[in-house]
């Protein structure tokens, strides 16, 4: 699976869009990216997903590059309780006999009031 | 409601004791999943199972067994071999193939007396 990196932490304000960025320069044609956030102490939460159209759900939108070589999560209006850890992860979907899900570090989003 | 339900939420092992971690789902899942957390790192994979009777190590399963009796549960026994058991242990299932979009439970904080 292809190797993502991002910010250790980011700030935001209450309000805001908070757009958390992610390079992975490596990814595969067949590779999908996902996004998940761990509130402290609870397990992650899955929040979107996307091979190389920009998607939208309830909780966020996720813009790729064309190249497909980095992406965006953006949460259009922050709130105090979306304070978190972000994780970016690529790898291919659907393919049973791969390895599971890879977490790196993620991004520690803090929304400030 | 449909969920994953870890349990205890927090667990006190003595020096030389197995525990085990309860993990059980009600959402059909065929894959299930055990990860470790340290503070302030991302998540490790410990095993994974695709189906029941069948599992795989992760990238740190020393020390550390499970078994998959029944597709809803999927125990974890922290063995005495371990010799750095103290972390945030978290249960995850996925309704594909290994890979798909996660739901993890609310995790078990182990520590050490």
């Amino acid at each position: 699976d292809a190797k993502t990196t991002q910010p250790p932490s980011m700030d935001c304000a209450e309000g805001r869009a908070a757009n958390l960025p992610c390079n992975h320069s490596t990814i595969s044609g067949n590779e999908y990216v996902y996004w998940y956030r761990q509130i402290h102490s609870q397990g992650p939460q899955y929040i979107i997903h996307g091979l190389k159209n920009n998607e939208t759900n309830e909780m966020a939108s996720l813009i790729i590059t064309e190249d497909r070589k980095s992406s965006t999560l953006i949460l259009p209006h922050a709130t105090l309780r979306d304070t978190a850890v972000y994780y970016c992860i690529v790898r291919v979907a659907m393919n049973s006999g791969n390895t599971p899900l890879v977490f790196g570090k993620g991004t520690r989003l803090s929304v400030i009031a | 409601d449909g969920g994953i339900t870890q349990s205890p939420k927090y667990l006190f092992r003595k020096e030389g004791q197995n525990v085990t971690l309860s993990c059980e789902q009600n959402l059909n899942h065929d894959a299930m999943y055990w990860y470790r957390q340290d503070p302030g790192q991302g998540l490790r994979l410990i095993y994974y199972s695709q189906i029941v009777n069948d599992f795989q190590k992760g990238d740190i399963a020393e020390g550390y067994s499970v078994s998959r009796e029944k597709k809803e549960s999927f125990p974890l026994t922290v063995t005495s071999a371990q010799k750095n058991p103290t972390a945030f242990y978290l249960c995850a299932s996925s309704e594909t193939g290994v890979g798909e979009k996660l739901f993890f439970g609310s995790g078990t904080q182990l520590s050490v007396l």
